[in-house]
């Protein structure tokens, strides 16, 4: 069975740092395109990083050079490092599967964690 | 980035009724190799995206044949043949052709 449970979320203040965790069971994190997605409060979807194949990344303009998308191999979990935080960070995190294949493009997701950067 | 613009913003429904979301975007979505990218989501209140169809027209696996998604190029649609109590929450549709991946700003679908 898949399953992604995430972790790390919080209440950060600006300028500050925050890890978040994404563990899977089911599938090899290794072996499939994994992505961030996040959700500010009362708003849609947007984009915010991908790794794929051997550590290739992808980030959205608005948080290249601040977030760092990473994962381990030996416990198959993804991880979104986020630094400079800024009060317009502040959403609900999502990880998910984002292919390699239209099959599994964005076809399971972890529940969200909540990211509160606030003074 | 590619803008995907959805509409209605808001869809009251009748349960049993049909109902349908377009989804239009800025740019061809139709990948070099043919395939075009596009997904449908459904987010119920307080949970995580579900993701209904894939490549257009896919369903995902589990999702009813109520719900059926069509279209092509820069035009797309999702159909719901009979709305039931379950289908309320936001619908978003998402382009996977062009990076960076990006949403419809969503459809909320209510009850009448």
């Amino acid at each position: 069975e898949v399953n992604l449970v995430q972790s790390g979320g919080g209440l950060i203040q600006p300028g500050g740092s925050l890890r978040l965790s994404c563990a899977v069971s089911g599938f090899i994190v290794s072996d499939n395109y994994m992505s961030w997605v996040r959700q500010a409060p009362g708003k849609g979807l947007e984009f915010v990083s991908v790794i794929y194949g051997g550590d290739n990344t992808y980030y959205s303009t608005s948080v290249r050079g601040r977030f760092t998308i990473s994962r381990d191999i030996s416990n198959n979990t993804l991880y979104l490092q986020m630094n400079s935080l800024r009060p317009d960070d502040t959403a609900i995190y999502y990880c998910a599967r984002a292919g390699p294949t239209v099959s599994t493009h964005f076809d399971c997701w972890g529940q969200g964690a909540l990211v509160t950067v606030s003074a | 980035d590619v803008v995907l613009t959805q509409s209605p913003l808001s869809l009251p429904v009748t349960l049993g009724q049909p109902a349908s979301i377009s989804c239009r975007s800025n740019q061809s979505l139709v990948y070099n190799g043919g395939h075009t990218y596009l997904n449908w989501f459904h987010q119920r209140p307080g949970q995580s995206p579900r993701r209904l169809i894939y490549q257009v027209s896919k369903r995902g696996s589990g999702v009813p044949d109520r719900f059926s998604g069509s279209g092509s190029g820069s035009d797309f649609k999702l159909q719901i043949s009979r709305v039931e109590a379950e289908d309320v929450g936001i619908y978003f549709c998402m382009q996977g052709t062009h990076w960076p991946n990006t949403f419809g700003q969503g459809t909320t679908v209510e009850i009448k």
